[in-house]
């Protein structure tokens, strides 16, 4: 079946500090990968996506490498800033079962000064 | 362009009282989908529709959730009676036709529901 795991949480870095937070997946296709972000008391909003196999996908610093080799999807940030404190989110849909999306259980991120 | 509204996005109610939440999609979005999050979780499923038909409901309690789209717009999802473990936020997405490879959903701001 289909699943996402993620690291967890919570994680707290000081600010500029380099982020990575780790998602690997289970997948019986060819997975579409996602990263959403959820600030407090907002719904989740897409982050990035990649397609296919090798594909990086980028926004506001965020990167995240669709390896299927190692069936990852790690996200990434340089320099991480007080408001990026959020709750991140990977997920995986697949177009065999009509493009059911599954989530992980959220990472959450805290950015001190 | 408008992006997915709820409503409302608050509610308290007393365990065994009916409520009801609405969502109307992004516009020219065929696909809706409603979810549960729990605190601290991630968002799980539970109803699709494409259009106005419901394609996944697999993880919908029937005994006591309903959902209907009628038109293949708006969507509205009904818990009756209400009880203490459905204090969650319900989550309204969209996307263009479910088919396509790599689409992506857009969500709505939640509806916070605490049952006391």
């Amino acid at each position: 079946g289909n699943s996402v795991t993620q690291m967890e949480g919570p994680v707290t870095l000081s600010e500029e500090a380099f982020l990575t937070i780790n998602c690997t997946y289970t997948a019986t296709g060819y997975p579409s990968l996602f990263w959403y972000v959820q600030y407090p008391g907002e719904g989740l909003q897409l982050l990035l996506k990649a397609t296919k196999a090798d594909d990086k996908g980028s926004n506001k610093g965020f990167e995240a490498t669709y390896r299927k080799e190692t069936t990852s999807f790690h996200l990434e940030k340089g320099s991480v800033q007080v408001s990026d404190s959020a709750v991140y989110f990977c997920a995986l849909s697949d177009r065999d079962t009509g493009n059911q999306f599954y989530f992980g259980t959220g990472t959450s991120l805290t950015v001190i000064p | 362009e408008a992006g997915v509204v709820q409503s409302p996005r608050y509610k308290i109610i007393e365990k065994k009282q009916p409520v009801a939440f609405w969502c109307n999609p992004i516009s020219g979005h065929n696909t809706l989908y409603w979810y549960r999050q729990n605190l601290g979780q991630g968002p799980e499923l539970l109803i699709r529709y494409e259009n106005e038909e419901a394609v996944d409901d697999s993880q919908l309690p029937k005994d006591r959730f309903s959902a209907e789209r009628l038109k293949g717009v708006d969507s509205t999802l009904k818990i009756q009676p209400a009880e203490l473990g459905d204090s969650a936020v319900y989550l309204c997405a969209s996307s263009t036709r479910g088919r396509l490879s790599g689409n992506t959903i857009y969500f709505g701001e939640g509806s916070w529901l605490t049952v006391v």
